[in-house]
């Protein structure tokens, strides 16, 4: 496989589940990002892993829980959701260092509905 | 607070040219980038802009001026599979994306 991955694609959890989403990036890089989109709004950035170390957490509440075991691998646990968290959850990477654009490659997100 | 405007929406004519106007606000300035999206897909890179003037890829064109907090992305020569949302994000003296809530193409033939 190439580029990034996400896996499901989608997924319907009530409020008392427990689910987990995983993103895989096969391009080497060495960050990775966790966004929420909802409808006709920005990107909002969750987390920020550089060299597999949590760099940013923008206010997200404490029901959802990144981890990142390697920097190949992220996964968002979910649990306690509320229905305002029915969003689409995209995953990138990028390579950051002297010289990198920066550039973020994304995988084609996770459709989550909560009931 | 840090801000990044572009409309919401824009409509166009197969193998016309558009203009999507994007301006920001950021706490610092590291780049500025647009991305394509179609419906129910993964945005995609587009351009990159870091110095002030015009990059040229194929159909595709992007301005900064950094002066002004302003870009715009060029489309030429539009076709019915350019209809998608435009993300414009720039990148702060963090070095994290703001982003813009994306601008939706309508192209009609």
């Amino acid at each position: 496989e190439t580029g990034v991955t996400q896996t499901p694609r989608h997924l319907v959890m009530g409020m008392t589940n427990k689910k987990s989403l995983k993103c895989e990036q096969h391009l080497g890089h060495n960050a990775m990002y966790w966004y929420k989109q909802s409808a006709k709004k920005p990107l909002e950035l969750m987390f920020v892993y550089s060299l597999e170390e949590r760099v940013e957490n923008n206010s997200v509440p404490s029901r959802f829980s990144p981890e990142c075991p390697n920097s190949s691998h992220l996964f968002l646990h979910l649990h306690t959701l509320q229905p305002e968290d029915s969003a689409l959850y995209l995953c990138a990477s990028s390579q950051e260092g002297p010289g990198s654009s920066y550039e973020q490659y994304f995988g084609p997100g996770t459709r989550l509905t909560v009931t | 607070g840090q801000n990044i405007d572009q409309p919401t929406e824009m409509t166009a004519t197969e193998g016309a040219i558009v203009q999507i106007n994007c301006t920001y606000q950021t706490s610092g300035f590291n780049g500025l980038f647009w991305y394509q999206q179609h419906a129910g897909e993964a945005p995609t890179f587009l351009s990159y802009n870091v110095l002030d003037g015009l990059e040229e890829k194929g159909r595709f064109s992007s301005f900064l001026s950094r002066s002004k907090g302003y870009s715009y992305l060029l489309l030429k020569e539009l076709q019915m599979k350019d209809s998608a949302s435009y993300l414009c994000a720039v990148r702060d003296s963090n070095y994290q994306l703001i982003w813009g809530a994306g601008t939706k193409l309508i192209i009609k033939p």
